[in-house]
């Protein structure tokens, strides 16, 4: 049973370019939640997408943006990187009736 | 405002010495308390939910206790691949929504 799978596993960007982040959730799963995760802090929620809508989103810019697809993949856009936006970032997948969250590796995006 | 508090930040402990990982929270309903391990440079890797105070959980030499303000991690006699961050995360409010406040974990180190 694959879990939750991202791409890319790294990625390096310049300020103002736009980036796109992508989750595939685990088998069975409908839910996806995107989080920001700094350097030894823990992770910061940004949204959460259920039947292809945006459904919860935490105190980040317009400047992050998602979408999810019929087959409950995700997409995570980020526009006009700044350096700030350097981070690890986790996609989190569940069920609509269950609580927990599992985790995929995450990507590590570095802007320069 | 939900907030969430680990400590100590980081431990180092030897083989075999038992203690606890501290996890205090101020939320408004609480949905879930979870219990994360996370790697360097990892996801999240799930370990336990707790639902409601008095409840505990137990995996290998990990135990995971519930009261109205806080949760405990206890380890027993732990062993060097104990080592990674273990991350205490709330959710609240009512619905199905699924954001995740975490801590900012605690690093714990096991040495041989």
């Amino acid at each position: 049973d694959a879990g939750v799978t991202q791409s890319p596993t790294h990625l390096i960007k310049t300020r103002g370019q736009q980036v796109t982040l992508r989750c595939s959730p685990k088998s069975g799963h409908d839910t996806v939640s995107w989080y920001q995760q700094a350097l030894g802090q823990g992770p910061q929620f940004i949204f959460q997408y259920y039947e292809e809508e945006e459904r919860q989103r935490g105190n980040f810019p317009d400047r992050f943006s998602g979408h999810q697809f019929p087959n409950y993949s995700s997409e995570l856009n980020v526009n006009a990187l700044l350096l700030g936006d350097s981070a690890l970032y986790l996609c989190a997948s569940s069920s609509v009736d269950r609580n927990e969250q599992f985790f995929g590796p995450g990507t590590r995006l570095t802007v320069l | 405002e939900d907030q969430v508090t680990q400590s100590p930040e980081a431990l180092r402990l030897q083989e075999g010495e038992s203690s606890s990982l501290n996890c205090s929270y101020t939320v408004s309903g609480l949905r879930g308390l979870f219990w994360y391990r996370q790697d360097p440079g990892k996801g999240p890797e799930f370990l336990f939910t707790l639902y409601s105070a008095g409840e505990e959980k137990e995996k290998e030499r990990l135990k995971a206790t519930l009261t109205k303000k806080e949760s405990f991690l206890h380890i027993t006699a732990p062993k060097p691949e104990d080592s990674a961050t273990y991350l205490c995360a709330v959710q609240a409010g009512t619905g199905n929504t699924g954001k995740l406040i975490f801590g900012q974990g605690t690093t714990l180190q096991v040495k041989p």
